[in-house]
């Protein structure tokens, strides 16, 4: 079966822009995160879907962010009015409802903004 | 405020040698720890996990101490192998999904 995909894989955009990030999780997989490395930082944590209930938005850095998951399965990370200090390794992994602390993650989508 | 600390940054063996990894964690509500290793342009992939309840799991090469008077975990590999080069996560959950990650330790094993 197909892992965590994200895309792009990369991505160069101008300060000010804003840019859409995608993931599809592993089908089947009911919980949805979205984390952010930047460059000799751990992984941060932004949001967090299961299933039908409301997110976990407390990980967001400012309301430039917003993430939406459309159906339970694909998700889109928003960033509204890029910065430079965003620029970073927007990883998305999911898991399913029973192992939540195993977490598949996807490849990623590096973010420059210039 | 780093909750999850991991304070070495990189470390070099010779393949068939221990490898050993610290995680050092500051909220003593932590019960999950996890490890996590990520090879260059992929995602983190799961590695071992531990509960508090332990204070030891294993699982072929790799085996995951945890000391919770000293708020401290430890990732051993042995023998280390090549294919073991990677940057190695720590993460730690006061049981629930939310998950803090270490900054990563750089392993090199060298041939």
């Amino acid at each position: 079966g197909a892992g965590v995909s994200q895309s792009p894989s990369n991505k160069v955009t101008e300060k000010g822009k804003d840019v859409e990030l995608r993931c599809d999780p592993i089908s089947g997989h009911t919980a949805l995160y979205w984390y952010r490395q930047s460059l000799g930082q751990g992984l941060e944590f932004l949001i967090y879907f299961q299933g039908n209930s409301a997110p976990d938005k407390s990980g967001l850095p400012s309301d430039r962010f917003s993430a939406e998951r459309t159906g339970g399965s694909v998700s889109t990370l928003t960033i509204q009015r890029t910065q430079q200090e965003d620029s970073a390794v927007y990883l998305c992994a999911s898991s399913s409802r029973l192992a939540v602390y195993e977490q598949y993650f996807g490849p990623g989508t590096r973010l420059t903004v210039t | 405020d780093q909750q999850v600390k991991q304070n070495s940054p990189s470390l070099s063996v010779q393949e068939g040698r221990f490898s050993i990894l610290n995680c050092d964690y500051t909220n003593s509500m932590f019960d999950y720890f996890l490890w996590y290793k990520k090879y260059p342009a992929e995602g983190p992939t799961f590695l071992i996990s531990i509960s508090s309840i332990k204070d030891k799991n294993e699982d072929g090469r790799f085996t995951v101490f945890l000391n919770k008077s000293a708020k401290h975990l430890s990732l051993h590999i042995v023998p280390s192998q090549p294919g073991d080069s990677a940057v190695y996560f720590c993460a730690a959950s006061p049981g629930t999904y939310k998950y803090i990650f270490g900054t990563g330790t750089r392993l090199k094993v060298l041939a």
